[in-house]
């Protein structure tokens, strides 16, 4: 089983709607969670973090921890064309390993 | 101010050769990683250093993959005898900690080619 797993997607929505990426771990010690967007040939940029169960918003963004369920998720909000990436989740586990996800492709259409 | 730097932006390089790959990290970030990434695939996790202590390279595939950090602040990656599989996107990010959360900014990346 793989420390984090992300549905790869392709994921598609019409703009302005609301997008939602979904991810699971496995470690359940896990205590720091990210949400990375990666645009095709670019590097990553971080976008999130949540540490705590419940909903962080930041913008048109919004994640989402439920440790219970090993369970964190991304929403977009208002969807826009320029949102298309992949979004790559990670989660730190122990002091230092960050596992990524494979990430989730997002198409948004307009 | 300057963000995380890479170099080079690409390398290609013959099968078995020797390559290093280098990072300077923005000033004052204590955590450097780095990773790698094929195509279509996810980010894999190579090594970590945080400040003086020793590093954490658990991630490295065979002793032929070693790294260091210097003064704690430029890092090289080395390759020893390359294959073809160690093709890949090598990325190194820094981070800081601020009030227990942690931002870490990614480097533009080094493409390796071996042939």
């Amino acid at each position: 089983q793989k420390e984090v797993e992300q549905n790869s997607g392709p994921l598609s929505v019409p703009e302005g709607a609301i997008a939602s990426l979904n991810c699971t771990y496995s470690d359940r010690g896990s205590q720091s969670f990210f949400w990375y967007r990666q645009y095709s040939g670019k590097s990553p940029e971080l976008i999130m973090s949540i540490y705590s169960n419940g909903d962080k918003e930041d913008g048109r963004f919004t994640a989402q921890l439920n440790k219970a369920s090993q369970y964190v998720s991304l929403l977009i909000r208002d969807s826009q064309p320029s949102d298309s990436a992949t979004y790559l989740c990670a989660v730190k586990t122990g002091a230092n390993n960050l596992f990524f996800g494979t990430g989730t492709r997002l198409t948004v259409i307009p | 101010g300057a963000g995380v730097s890479q170099s080079p932006s690409n390398k290609v390089t013959e099968k078995g050769k020797d390559v290093e790959l280098r990072c300077d990290p923005i000033s004052g970030h204590t955590a450097l990683y780095w990773y790698r990434q094929s195509l279509g695939q996810g980010l894999e996790f190579l090594i970590y250093f945080q400040g003086n202590s020793a590093p954490d390279k658990s991630g490295l595939p065979s002793d032929r993959f070693s790294a260091e950090r210097t003064g704690g602040s430029v890092s090289t990656l080395t390759i020893q005898r390359t294959q073809q599989e160690d093709s890949a996107v090598y990325l190194c990010a820094s981070s800081y900690r601020l009030a227990g959360e942690e931002t870490q900014y990614f480097g533009p990346g080094t493409r390796l080619l071996v042939l």
